[in-house]
């Protein structure tokens, strides 16, 4: 199928951890992609991996692939109450179509 | 550069009413996307374009919508005639088409047909 996935919701205490699974469909997608969509946004592009990483870490941003599983992480560390927001994982198939998972709505509890 | 711009930023229209919507991409990106987000379906991709001209409409609802990219630098969504069920977010979004390249999206177009 085409259908990206990710859970819906997701709470964590700020200053802790927050880890953000996505899977895809497409393995021979080149590119996964991580958008952050704070309320009455657009989407802001996060962070992106290209298919031949496993590990793609920028500041608190932590990014983790698994292309056998097709399973992709986003790992927000000390989170903030500001983190909070929809996160979107996207692949990039071939066709350069970009298809978006469900997104999943980040709540950061003071 | 501005970024990917969308107008209007709201629109308020009663069934049965034509809407225009429009979208201005990032100068020198050669692909446009439109896509559509609700709470029921998540953002699901309309069409999109590469050069100006349509690759992939099969995400159009159906025939009453259309849409258009006469230039690089101008894209419209139309809908006629509108529906309740079209109320949603219409978002464009635009990107270069070489692999690495990202996609960056506009502030969107709240519709509210009544």
């Amino acid at each position: 199928g085409e259908d990206v996935e990710q859970s819906l919701f997701l709470s964590v205490r700020e200053g802790d951890s927050s880890v953000i699974n996505c899977t895809y469909t497409d393995s021979s997608s080149t590119y996964l992609y991580w958008y952050k969509q704070e309320p009455g946004a657009g989407l802001q592009l996060l962070t992106y991996i290209f298919s031949n990483m496993d590990m793609k870490q920028d500041q608190r941003l932590t990014v983790l692939l698994n292309k056998k599983d097709k399973h992709l992480s986003l790992r927000i560390a000390d989170t903030q109450t500001g983190d909070s927001a929809i996160y979107f994982c996207a692949e990039r198939r071939t066709g350069n179509q970009f298809y978006f998972g469900t997104g999943t709505s980040l709540t950061v509890i003071p | 550069d501005a970024g990917v711009i969308q107008s209007p930023r709201h629109e308020v229209t009663e069934m049965g009413q034509e809407v225009t919507l429009r979208c201005k991409p990032i100068s020198g990106h050669d692909y446009l996307f439109w896509y559509r987000q609700t709470m029921m379906r998540g953002l699901e991709l309309l069409i999109y374009f590469n050069n100006n001209v349509p690759i992939d409409d099969s995400g159009m609802p159906e025939d009453r919508f259309s849409a258009k990219m006469p230039n690089a630098s101008f894209s419209t969504l139309k809908i006629q005639p509108s529906e309740p069920r079209d109320s949603a977010v219409y978002f464009c979004a635009s990107a270069r088409g070489l692999a690495n390249e990202k996609l960056f999206f506009g502030s969107g177009t709240q519709l509210s047909v009544l």
